[in-house]
């Protein structure tokens, strides 16, 4: 699987949009682009995935490159309980569905 | 729907003990993941099983973790002798497939090696 960079820490105001930038230069063409969060004593929640499309649901957007190199979690409105650990993941769908976590990027929303 | 239940929540021993992990998926999900946490890094899969049947191990070490999943539902691992590196949170997943795209994570053990 691709390996992925990302920040390690970012600010982000309440009510704001926080963009959550990761690079993923090496990934190839069946892999997707994973997001999870996870909050504070909490295990990982899912939040988002895609291929080379935009992608939203309920939580956020996904926005990825053309190239398909980098992407950017959008979290519209960012909310206190939105402060949480943010991995973003690269994996094709064959064989074993194993999730390499990086060291992810540690968002604060402020109040 | 209920999550993935895990217990205990903590335990604390001492090195050279035994120690051992229950997890709960959700109901009807067929894959399972154990994976370890040590404080600062991103979660690390151990085990992945596919019913009862173990899909990848690679990253298990095996000469002192084992885990099982008899009856395809739930699963405990399993640490014997525990050393100081253990400590970790253990995390279990499970998805209602392997190549499902969400995995839903239980709340965790935090283990204590002292």
């Amino acid at each position: 699987d691709a390996k992925t960079t990302q920040p390690p820490s970012m600010d982000c105001a309440e009510g704001r949009a926080a963009n959550l930038p990761c690079n993923h230069s090496t990934i190839s063409g069946n892999e997707y682009v994973y997001w999870y969060r996870q909050i504070h004593s909490q295990g990982p929640q899912y939040i988002i995935h895609g291929l080379k499309n935009n992608e939203t649901n309920e939580m956020a957007s996904l926005i990825i490159t053309e190239d398909r190199k980098s992407s950017t979690l959008i979290l519209p409105h960012a909310t206190l309980r939105d402060t949480a650990v943010y991995y973003c993941i690269v994996k094709g769908v064959a064989g074993a569905n194993n999730l390499f976590f990086g060291t992810g990027t540690r968002l604060t929303v402020i109040p | 729907e209920a999550g993935v239940a895990q217990s205990p929540r903590y335990k604390i021993i001492e090195k050279r003990q035994s120690v051992a992990f229950w997890c709960n998926p959700i109901s009807g999900h067929a894959t399972l993941y154990w994976y370890q946490q040590i404080l600062g890094q991103g979660p690390k899969l151990l085990i992945q099983f596919q019913n009862n049947g173990v899909v990848d191990d690679s990253q298990l070490p095996k000469d002192r973790f084992s885990a099982e999943r008899l009856k395809g539902v739930d699963s405990t691992l399993k640490i014997q002798p525990a050393k100081l590196e253990d400590s970790a949170v253990y995390l279990c997943a499970s998805s209602v497939a392997q190549t499902e795209n969400e995995q839903f994570f239980g709340p965790g053990t935090r283990l204590t090696v002292l």
